[in-house]
Formats: C-alpha cells, sequence, structure tokens
C-alpha cells in the first residue's frame, strides 16, 4: 500500500510570502490530487494531474514521477489561504485514494 | 458543478442506535465514497462503491455496511452505533468511464457523536 507523507505538518506564514508544501508517495501512480479544507469546511478539490504541472490564480502544482515527489506552491499568500492541505494519491489499476496526513497553514496578516 | 449532499450536517445518537447517513450526488458518478476523518488520523475509507449494488470494503470496514440501490446515493448505515464511532464522516464520488483523472468532489461532511 501506498505511504503519502507531507511536509511540513504545520506552516505560519506573513501575508504576502511565497509558500511550498511538499508531497511524496512510495509506489507508482495515476493520479495525484491537491485538496484544500478550510476550518469547519468541507474538502475541495485544487488540482488532479499525473505529469508536469498546472497553475491555478496563484496556486501551482507540480509533479514529478520518477523521484515520486510533488509541491503546492502558493504566491501571494493571504489570510483566507488558511487551511489545511491534503496530499492524495491514486494507485495504478485501482480507484482509491490513499491520503497524506495534511499540512496546516497559517497565513498571518 | 458537482453537487454532493449529505443529509445531516451534524447528528447526536446513542450507543447501540442503527444509525443512517445519506449521501447523493447529481452528476452520473460512478464511484462513491465514505471516509471518517479523525485528528491525527487523516482520511480513512471505509467502504466504496463502483456501481450500483457494488461494494467493496476500505481500511476501517468493520461495524459499517453500505447500500447503493441508485446511482447517485450512496448510504451508510451503522449498525450499532458505539463511542468510537464519534466522528466526521465525509462522502466523495468522483467519475471513472476510464478517466484517470477524475478529481474527488466530497460533501460537506456529518459529525457524529455517539454518546
Amino acid at each position: 500500500k501506498n505511504e503519502v507523507e507531507q511536509s511540513p505538518q504545520n506552516l505560519t506564514a506573513q501575508e504576502g510570502e511565497f509558500i511550498t508544501i511538499n508531497c511524496s508517495y512510495s509506489v507508482g501512480i495515476s493520479a495525484l490530487h491537491w485538496l484544500q479544507q478550510h476550518p469547519g469546511g468541507g474538502i475541495v478539490s485544487l488540482f488532479m494531474l499525473s505529469s508536469g504541472k498546472k497553475k491555478h490564480g496563484r496556486l501551482i502544482a507540480t509533479i514529478n514521477i520518477q523521484e515520486k515527489h510533488s509541491s503546492l506552491h502558493i504566491t501571494a499568500s493571504h489570510p483566507r489561504d488558511s487551511a489545511v492541505y491534503i496530499c492524495a494519491v491514486r494507485e495504478n489499476y485501482g480507484q482509491n485514494f490513499v491520503f497524506g496526513p495534511g499540512t496546516r497553514l497559517s497565513v498571518l496578516p | 458543478d458537482v453537487k454532493v449532499t449529505q443529509s445531516s450536517r451534524y447528528l447526536v445518537k446513542r450507543t447501540g442506535e442503527k444509525v443512517f447517513l445519506e449521501c447523493v450526488q447529481d452528476m452520473d458518478h460512478e464511484n462513491m465514497f465514505w471516509y471518517r476523518q479523525d485528528p491525527g488520523l487523516g482520511l480513512r475509507l471505509i467502504y466504496f462503491s463502483y456501481d450500483v449494488k457494488m461494494k467493496e470494503k476500505g481500511d476501517i470496514p468493520e461495524g459499517y455496511s453500505v447500500s447503493r440501490e441508485k446511482k447517485e446515493r450512496f448510504s451508510l448505515i451503522l449498525e450499532s452505533a458505539s463511542t468510537n464511532q464519534t466522528s466526521m464522516y465525509l462522502c466523495a464520488s468522483s467519475l471513472w468511464r476510464g478517466v484517470n483523472n477524475s478529481p474527488l468532489h466530497f460533501g460537506n461532511g456529518t459529525r457524529l457523536t455517539v454518546t
């Protein structure tokens, strides 16, 4: 079974800072999912990617399949970006996802 | 936009009660999932279904069962609720039809307390 790790566990940043959250996994995958969960809120999908890079607004996600690693970057961070960011991988030959433990981000004004 | 609706946001039940958690999606997705989320343990898969009347156990199926009689509805059943089933329960759905990059769409969650 895939082991999914995220770093850091917790992150505090000042508004405007560039933020990077990392995700690594142990076994080959068909796709990787970045998710966001605000306190008390539901979980929303940010990106789903299987290669290269995707960008949406101030968020950028990259994946390196050979190194089994993905990063989520937030440029010009804002207090509304404060949330838990979760990495999930879909293994080859399956429909299930394996989730990382999440990274709790706090952006201070 | 895909909508995944969970019937209750908060639920309080007594030990031993039979509990039904309902989830409905409106986008004709084949796959539906039930997860529970606990502090420090992340999201854990209880059951998933890839078609009507089809189900597969996830990582923590003990004490739970599921029902999928219609494509849009996936129910989680706690046969005899216990205090260790106090948790946040999240339903999700995704498209299959051979699409590997189909994302998960989550409901808002049901916070269940068993007393």
